[in-house]
């Protein structure tokens, strides 16, 4: 069984600061999701790393993922208020394209 | 494109009522999950469709049922409400290669007294 967990589950950052969220998993897979969501509201995807080494970036926000390690980690730069909000990993099972999330990681960020 | 469609949006029910849930899309993705949102708990799946005619079940199906009749349509079925069911529901439908990422219906917020 696929297991994903994320740390830390609660990060409350300052404006301007830099910090790391991290997701494990606990078997192999070539597949990883990132998806933020706001309060009340849906998922909206951010990132799609397909393979070992893959690395995206859009605004602040970096993802990047090691297959070997069964890690991931969303890196957040110079953090601003919007921001806000709870970030998932998923995993993909490798059947079906089935995901497993992580219980998400709540990010405030403070002025 | 609407994307991925869910009605109703809240709903409220009583011990032991029946009730489904729509979701529909546009994109002609093959693919479609449901998904419960418990606090501190992440998703979990609990019915997903690999194609038209197809369901299968996730990690958390009891009492639940699913039906894929039209492509773009997945049917989530309670057919008696429990309070453990008190939940936020999310449709999800999946694209094809090479990324099969999975786009996300508005929710269902779902209450049983």
């Amino acid at each position: 069984e696929l297991k994903v967990e994320q740390n830390p589950l609660f990060l409350s950052m300052q404006e301007g600061k830099n910090y790391t969220i991290y997701c494990n998993y606990s078997t192999t897979s070539d597949r990883l999701y990132w998806y933020r969501q706001d309060p009340g509201k849906s998922l909206e995807s951010l990132f799609v790393l397909l393979s070992n080494g893959a690395v995206k970036q859009e605004g602040r926000l970096m993802a990047s993922l090691d297959t070997k390690a069964r890690l991931s980690t969303l890196h957040i730069t110079a953090a601003v208020h919007d921001l806000s909000a709870t970030y998932f990993c998923a995993v993909d099972e490798g059947s079906n394209y089935k995901l497993t999330f992580g219980k998400g990681t709540l990010l405030t960020v403070n002025p | 494109n609407a994307g991925v469609t869910q009605t109703p949006k809240f709903r409220v029910l009583k011990t032991g009522q029946s009730m489904t849930l729509l979701c529909a899309q546009d994109m002609n993705h093959e693919y479609m999950y449901w998904y419960r949102q418990d606090p501190g708990m992440g998703l979990r799946l609990i019915h997903y469709s690999v194609g038209e005619g197809t369901t299968a079940k996730g990690e958390v199906p009891d009492g639940y049922n699913v039906s894929r009749l039209k492509k773009q349509n997945f049917l989530l079925g309670l057919e008696s409400a429990a309070p453990s069911q008190t939940s936020v529901y999310f449709c999800a439908s999946s694209e094809d290669r090479p990324t099969y990422e999975q786009y996300f219906g508005p929710g269902t917020r779902l209450t049983v007294t």
